[in-house]
């Protein structure tokens, strides 16, 4: 029964590396989001999708890069991973428009926390 | 440009106090606001949402009023218990041709002593 999940839960890495994080949302939506929570707790969005198209694209470097392979999944993959990229990242999702015309709630995974040593 | 300014943290009160955290907004459009919270360990919980002026947003004994005239939004709880210890979110989404992005305030710890 999980909204929108998020695997793995926990990644440890060491620099140089390659990794990937995967998102899926059992909602409905339309639109996925990623947002990185550095270690002060800001949150920040980098990238979404709205039917697996790139909608938002933040000053994220070009190391990350998110896939859509269908509007119910939303993944992350960082090549070349840095020390600064250690952080959690959160997907989430909504829709684009709720009652009303209103952008609707964003509805948020648990978080990968990303450790870079 | 969006942003959202919440008063530092953390906020530390005993068990059964009335807890304020003051969020104010600026915004191009008419913007829906919300409050989230995240538990020591977990991810984001939406805790409410008002999405036009003089709306109050409600859940679990928190309460925020949308007040357009002073671009606030702040949370209030009337007797705080320790399980409410956790990290609250301000955030506002303003309608930009449908390509909605939640801007947050840099997040407000509590913590609630017994």
């Amino acid at each position: 029964d999980t909204a929108v999940s998020q695997t793995p839960k926990y990644l440890v890495t060491q620099m140089g590396n390659d990794k990937s994080i995967k998102c899926e949302q059992n909602l409905g939506h339309d639109t996925m989001y990623w947002y990185k929570q550095d270690s002060k707790k800001f949150l920040k969005i980098m990238f979404s999708y709205n039917n697996k198209e790139l909608i938002i694209n933040e000053t994220v470097p070009n190391r990350f890069s998110p896939k859509s392979p269908d509007k119910a999944h939303l993944n992350l993959h960082i090549n070349s991973l840095e020390l600064g990229d250690s952080a959690v990242y959160f997907c989430a999702s909504t829709n684009t428009l709720g009652g009303a015309g209103r952008p609707d709630t964003q509805y948020f995974g648990p978080g990968t926390r990303l450790t870079v040593l | 440009g969006n942003s959202v300014t919440q008063m530092e943290g953390p906020v530390t009160l005993s068990e059964e106090a009335f807890l304020t955290i003051n969020c104010t907004y600026t915004a191009t459009g008419y913007p829906s606001l919300f409050w989230y919270v995240q538990y020591p360990g977990e991810g984001l919980q939406l805790l409410l949402k008002a999405t036009k002026a003089d709306d109050k947003g409600s859940n679990k004994g928190f309460e925020a009023t949308y007040r357009k005239e002073t671009t606030s939004f702040h949370l209030e709880k009337g007797s705080v218990q320790v399980s409410d210890s956790a990290v609250y979110f301000c955030a506002l989404i303003a309608p930009a041709g449908g390509y909605n992005k939640l801007i947050f305030g840099a997040g407000t710890r509590l913590a609630v002593h017994p």
